[in-house]
């Protein structure tokens, strides 16, 4: 079945670029996001890329895919304080018929003034 | 316009209770998920609308478990004599149809199981 690892913390400061990983296993994913949860609050969605694609920006946000080695990268420039959060890589597989989202555990990102 | 809502946002109840939970999609829809969030976890997929059919149900964990949306829009996810193991925050996310088309999430419901 589908699984998606994440590293579940990281430390940065603030000022300087994040970069958060993700790997997965389904060859067949077609699309992969990455969503942001502040404390109690639901899931955001920043930014998604398509499995045809090496690389998408939007302003601060970089996302790089490997689909060969089945990788996926957020890089946040100029980290701030207000990007304290909890990232989720997730990954939607065509084939499921459902266009469900698998999620990782999530990588709790905290940032030091 | 109006993103998804979800009511209540926090729901308490006692082991062997009988709960609902709602959720009210972005206008114009089609599509409509539920996963489920336990502590610590990622949000993991419960069941997929396609309008008023339930398309998949493959992620309920068993049959104390049932979702409706008998017109399309609003739905109700209800579970049966509910147990401690069921405490966790219910998600549910809307997109305009399916395959292309990005999930938007709500707020979600905590439910604690006492």
């Amino acid at each position: 079945g589908e699984d998606v690892e994440q590293s579940l913390f990281l430390s940065v400061r603030e000022g300087d670029s994040s970069v958060i990983n993700c790997t997965y296993t389904d060859s067949s994913s077609t699309y992969l996001y990455w969503y942001k949860q502040e404390p109690g609050a639901g899931l955001q969605l920043l930014t998604y890329i398509f499995s045809n694609m090496d690389m998408k920006q939007d302003q601060r946000l970089t996302v790089l895919l490997n689909k060969k080695d089945k990788h996926l990268s957020l890089r946040i420039a100029d980290t701030q304080t207000g990007d304290s959060a909890i990232y989720f890589c997730a990954e939607k597989n065509s084939g499921a018929g459902s266009y469900q989202l698998t999620f990782g555990k999530g990588t709790k990102l905290s940032v030091i003034p | 316009g109006a993103g998804v809502s979800q009511t209540p946002s926090n729901k308490v109840t006692e082991k062997g209770k009988y709960v609902e939970l709602r959720c009210d999609p972005i206008s114009g829809h089609t599509a409509l998920y539920w996963y489920r969030q336990s502590l610590g976890q990622g949000p993991e997929f419960l069941i997929y609308f396609q309008g008023t059919g339930a398309a998949d149900d493959s992620g309920l964990p068993n049959d104390r478990f049932f979702a409706v949306r008998p017109e399309g829009s609003v739905s109700t996810l209800k579970i049966q004599r509910t147990e401690r193991g069921d405490s966790a925050v219910y998600l549910c996310a809307s997109s305009i149809s399916g395959l292309r088309d990005t999930q938007y999430f709500g707020p979600g419901t905590r439910l604690t199981v006492l």
